[in-house]
């Protein structure tokens, strides 16, 4: 089973460019996160998706950050325009709504955005 | 909100020796779930281990294993014969239902050989 993927492994751009960060979850996965870790700090949640819809946003920083999950696939997490602040990890998890696994959640490698 | 505080930024331990990394949490809920991620150098984040706030006994998973003290909110993590590959940022976090994890700052294991 393949597991979390997240494109790309590393992106630099320069303040006021805008990113898309990509997340493909495990197939069959309804439930979908997007977390950040910035400048070596506890990793905090942005949002989560179940299937299309947004069930929690409430860490998405402020409205420079724009997420979607169109047909409940693949998720895209975009900033526009990047400030400096932006730069950090950014995580995709996914999961299933499957009480045996405890609604166990599965982290995709990371992006690591660096905003200059 | 719930928060989570991990204070040992920074830990190491002699390979084959044990080492605990502590964990504190405050919440008001009395049914919830935590769990001890591993994040290897350049790897991403895999779970080590769970467990769900109902039971009393303490989860372990092969070498690992929690000291999970409800009252006191404390869910310690211990590594017992320790191996090179266990090196890697543990992180601490909480969760209630299928909502979103709250994590702590992270401990960073060296093991030393």
């Amino acid at each position: 089973e393949a597991g979390v993927t997240q494109f790309p492994s590393h992106s630099v751009i320069e303040k006021g460019q805008t990113v898309t960060l990509r997340c493909d979850p495990i197939s069959g996965h309804d439930n979908l996160y997007w977390y950040r870790r910035v400048m070596g700090k506890e990793i905090k949640f942005l949002l989560h998706f179940v299937k299309e819809s947004k069930q929690d946003e409430s860490g998405m920083p402020n409205n420079r950050f724009l997420a979607e999950r169109t047909g409940g696939t693949y998720s895209t997490l975009k900033v526009q325009p990047a400030e400096l602040e932006d730069s950090g990890v950014y995580f995709c998890a996914s999961g299933s709504i499957d009480q045996l696994h405890f609604n166990e959640q599965f982290f995709g490698p990371g992006t690591r955005l660096t905003v200059l | 909100a719930q928060t989570v505080t991990q204070s040992q930024p920074e830990m190491s331990v002699q390979e084959a020796e044990t080492v605990t990394l502590s964990c504190t949490y405050d919440t008001s809920e009395s049914d919830y779930y935590l769990f001890w991620y591993k994040q290897p150098p350049s790897r991403q984040m895999i779970l080590v281990i769970r467990q769900e706030a109902y039971k009393q006994q303490n989860a372990t998973e092969n070498r690992f294993s929690v000291n999970f003290q409800k009252a006191a909110k404390s869910f310690s993590l211990k590594i017992s014969d320790s191996q090179l590959g266990d090196a890697a940022m543990y992180f601490c976090a909480y969760r209630e239902g299928a909502q979103k994890l709250v994590f702590g700052q992270g401990t960073r294991l060296t093991i030393n050989p």
